[in-house]
């Protein structure tokens, strides 16, 4: 019954490799967004879809490409990861702008 | 103009009192302010959310106080218990944007 699940939600890799990390909701929420949480726990906006478009890409470096298969689903896939890149990704979504969003229970990646 | 302000970074509370956690805005254009609680391990869950059109919220032991001429709100916890220490999160939002700009967090311990 989770609303918004991602999978793994753990991830250790060695830098210079390739992962992909899968979100799915069951809210029927037409906006799907990927956030990263630093170390510091602040929460930073990667990328936002509204119904399978992109909308927002917030000057998140083109080694990560988000994909949209549907609107009840957003992959991030991470090219060449580097140690900068370990944190916790969160997927959430929405119904409307100004709505709460709902999250997911995150993966943490270490970059090793 | 897109930041959001918390403070305290941390409090430290005796069971029954009262924490208050603060955050200031720039951007006049926000227009839907929530506040989430994160528990270690989970994502952020929306506790309570206001808009710019009312000055005071109450949901239950949790209440949202917004000075719009300030731009700035804050969340009072009521009543506090030890089972509401978690890191808690101020945001804003406006129409359209399809992103939530959160504050840096407060973590909140609640002693017994």
């Amino acid at each position: 019954d989770t609303a918004v699940s991602q999978t793994p939600k753990y991830l250790v890799t060695q830098m210079g490799n390739d992962k992909s990390i899968k979100c799915e909701q069951n809210l029927g929420h037409d906006t799907m967004y990927w956030y990263k949480q630093d170390s510091k726990k602040f929460l930073k906006i990667m990328f936002s879809y509204n119904n399978k478009e992109l909308i927002i890409n917030e000057t998140v470096p083109n080694r990560f490409s988000p994909k949209s298969p549907d609107k009840a689903h957003l992959n991030l896939h991470i090219n060449s990861l580097e140690l900068g890149d370990s944190a916790v990704y969160f997927c959430a979504s929405s119904r409307l702008a100004n709505y709460g969003y709902t999250f997911g229970s995150g993966t943490r990646l270490t970059v090793v | 103009q897109q930041q959001v302000k918390q403070s305290p970074q941390s409090l430290i509370v005796q069971k029954g009192g009262i924490p208050i956690i603060n955050c200031a805005y720039e951007n006049t254009a926000f227009d839907y302010f929530p506040w989430y609680q994160q528990f270690p391990g989970k994502g952020p869950a929306l506790l309570i959310a206001i808009r710019p059109d009312v000055s005071e919220k109450k949901e239950g032991r949790f209440t949202i106080s917004f000075n719009k001429s300030a731009k700035q709100f804050s969340l009072h916890i009521m009543d506090s218990q030890p089972g509401d220490s978690a890191t808690y999160f101020c945001a804003a939002e406006f129409q359209g944007a399809q992103k939530l700009v959160f504050g840096q967090g407060t973590r909140l311990t609640i002693n017994p």
